[in-house]
Formats: structure tokens, sequence, C-alpha cells
């Protein structure tokens, strides 16, 4: 069975801090996907990755970056948090052998919830 | 462009009652579609997706979903509800001539009320 397991379940911090959320996946994956989730707009695609060192901007990348250094792994960084990026953080990774974009199911983990104070 | 539209927040349903959970998108071409669960505190868990082929889709726990490329649908079903059925459902869509990802609706509340 498909892992996907993030660092940390609940997290506080505090306004301008660097915030760093891991995320790690035990299948080979290639795609890894950073999302937030906010009630009553779903989930929100931040940024993705197809390979080792690649990123690709999501629908919402403004203030956050990623980093990719080993395929099992995808980190999102809040370079200065702001209160406005309180929300809930899921990571999913799917396979995609075929290319950038698969059609497999994407897994995900169980969710970090982030509090900006 | 691509979006999918969840039009109900919140569903209600009776125990061992039929149980439909309604998403439209709107894609270029032919859609790839999915529906997810969300249980509380959980990530989303992979229910079911078409791909091509039957328009009638079976799942995981009993769901199904009918594709309707008339009506751009992609309606959630299950003939007899659980209670245990109750969760947030996602569906998303992507378009195959995108390098888009999937694009998610804003969710539904699904109690099955014993």
């Amino acid at each position: 069975d498909v892992k996907v397991t993030q660092s940390s379940r609940y997290l506080v911090k505090r306004t301008g801090e660097k915030v760093f959320l891991e995320c790690v996946q035990d299948m080979d994956h290639e795609n890894m996907f950073w999302y937030r989730q906010d009630p009553g707009l779903g989930l929100r695609l931040i940024y993705f990755s197809y390979d080792v060192k690649m990123k690709e901007k999501g629908d919402i990348p403004e203030g956050y970056s990623v980093s990719r250094e080993k395929k099992e792994r995808f980190s999102l960084i809040l370079e200065s948090a702001s209160t406005n990026q309180t929300s809930m953080y899921l990571c999913a990774s799917n396979l995609s052998r075929t290319g950038r974009v698969g059609n497999q199911p994407q897994h995900f983990g169980d969710g970090t919830r982030l509090s900006i104070l | 462009a691509q979006s999918v539209a969840q039009p109900e927040d919140q569903v209600n349903v009776a125990e061992g009652n039929p149980l439909t959970v309604k998403c439209t998108y709107s894609v270029s071409g032919n859609p790839y579609l999915f529906w997810y669960v969300q249980y509380p505190n959980r990530g989303l868990q992979f229910l079911l997706k078409y791909i091509t082929g039957d328009n009638l889709v079976k799942g995981s726990y009993g769901f199904e979903a009918e594709f309707n490329k008339s009506q751009t649908s992609f309606h959630l079903k299950k003939p007899s509800a659980l209670v245990s059925d109750s969760a947030l459902y996602f569906c998303a869509v992507r378009s195959p001539g995108s390098a888009r990802q999937l694009t998610f609706g804003s969710g539904t509340q699904l109690t099955v009320l014993p």
C-alpha cells in the first residue's frame, strides 16, 4: 500500500517565520503535489513536481516555494508566514511513468493543520 | 480552462436509502474524472475514476458514478447508504490535452442519518 507521510499533523507558527512542511512517499512515485484545503474552496494546487529538482507552479504559488532534492521527499516552504496562510495542507503523489501528468489516482497524506499567529 | 462544480454543500440521506452526490464539469475535449472521499482529520482517499469506456464506473465501498457527456456530469451514487459513508466528497477533473493537473470541486458533506 502506498504511504504518504506528512511530518506534522498540527503546527503553530508566528507571523514572519520561515516554515517547512515535509512530505515523504514510499512508492517511487514520480509526481508529488502540495495542496491547501480551505472550507468552501476545496483543494487548490500550490506546487507540484514531476521529477527530482523539477517543480511547476500550481494555482496559488504566491508566498510559497518547494524543494525536491530526493525523489521520495517534497518540501513546502512558507518564506515569511502570514495569517492568511493558516490552513490545512495536503501532500499527494502519483506514479506517472508516461509523462508529467498521470491518470493514476493521487495518494494523499493525512494533512498538516497549520496555524499562523 | 478546466473547472468542476459541486452544487450542493451538504447532502443528508437516511440510512438504507440511495444517495447521489452531484458533480458537473467543464473541460476542452473528453475529460478524466475522479471521485475522492475525506474522513475527518484524514487525507483524501480515491474512490473511482472515469478515463474512457463504459459510462457507469464502479468503485470502492459500493460506490459508482455515471459519466454523462451531454449533461457534462459525473454524479456519485450508492444504492443503499451507510452511516459510515458520512464524509466529505470531492469531484475532480482533468483535460487529457492539458498539462494542468487535477482541478477539484469545493466538496460536498454527506451525512447519513441512522
